[in-house]
């Protein structure tokens, strides 16, 4: 079936430093992927949908400058951390849904783990 | 807005007993999708069960099935004869259209499932 990867899994940085996470479809293309945020114990929040080749749409409350996205190809959409602060630290997870005319599930990336020193 | 409520944190069942779910959820939409998801510690999401809002008959996936009933705006998944590999927390989630490109989901709170030998 669809994959959808996610890289790194875990990773630990400094307060201030910047972090990228990508995440891709491995077997289909995705116009569309959605980025999750996820505070241990609690549900997936969503932060944003990316879209291929426009501006990603954030939900409320979502700071755009804090989290960048782009979705520079059917394959690969990335989220960076910019200055990252302990409060930053969360499970981020991010999943694709394969175009028009398919309505069934959603496919997730197995999720990175940001720790924020 | 879609609201989705899992009233039970926490649940308890032993190995190889039926265990039930609950979701309600809140839509002024007329055409919508329910998941079910599984969460192991790893923190991966996994598929389990979809159910379409005009789907006649409830959907049944291997052990799992969903008890959908319209007009309570429930979807109670059903886990037959449970297993150890089984506890997790499982997220019920919705998605407010079909049409193509809408697979953006809102996500219940969780209960975390544990099975007992």
């Amino acid at each position: 079936g669809a994959v959808v990867s996610q890289h790194p899994s875990r990773v630990i940085c400094k307060s201030g430093t910047s972090v990228k996470i990508e995440c891709r479809s491995l077997d289909f293309q995705a116009t569309t992927m959605f980025w999750y945020r996820q505070f241990p114990k609690q549900s997936l929040m969503l932060m944003a949908t990316s879209n291929e080749g426009s501006k990603a749409t954030y939900e409320q409350g979502v700071e755009k400058d804090k989290f960048l996205i782009n979705h520079a190809s059917l394959t690969l959409s990335t989220l960076t951390v910019t200055s990252a602060h302990p409060e930053d630290s969360s499970f981020y997870i991010c999943s694709a849904s394969i175009p028009a005319g398919k309505t069934g599930e959603l496919f997730f990336g197995e999720g990175s783990r940001l720790t924020v020193l | 807005a879609q609201k989705i409520t899992q009233t039970q944190p926490g649940m308890f069942v032993q190995e190889k007993e039926a265990v039930t779910l609950d979701c309600t959820y809140d839509t002024s939409d007329q055409s919508y999708g329910l998941f079910w998801y599984k969460q192991p510690s790893s923190g991966e999401m996994i598929f389990l069960i979809y159910q379409g809002s005009y789907d006649e008959q409830n959907a049944t996936e291997g052990r799992y099935s969903l008890n959908f009933q319209k007009a309570r705006k429930s979807a109670n998944l059903v886990i037959s004869a449970s297993q150890l590999g089984d506890s997790a927390m499982y997220f019920c989630a919705m998605r407010d259209r079909l049409t193509g490109g809408g697979n953006k989901l809102t996500f219940g709170t969780g209960t975390q499932l544990k099975v007992e030998l």
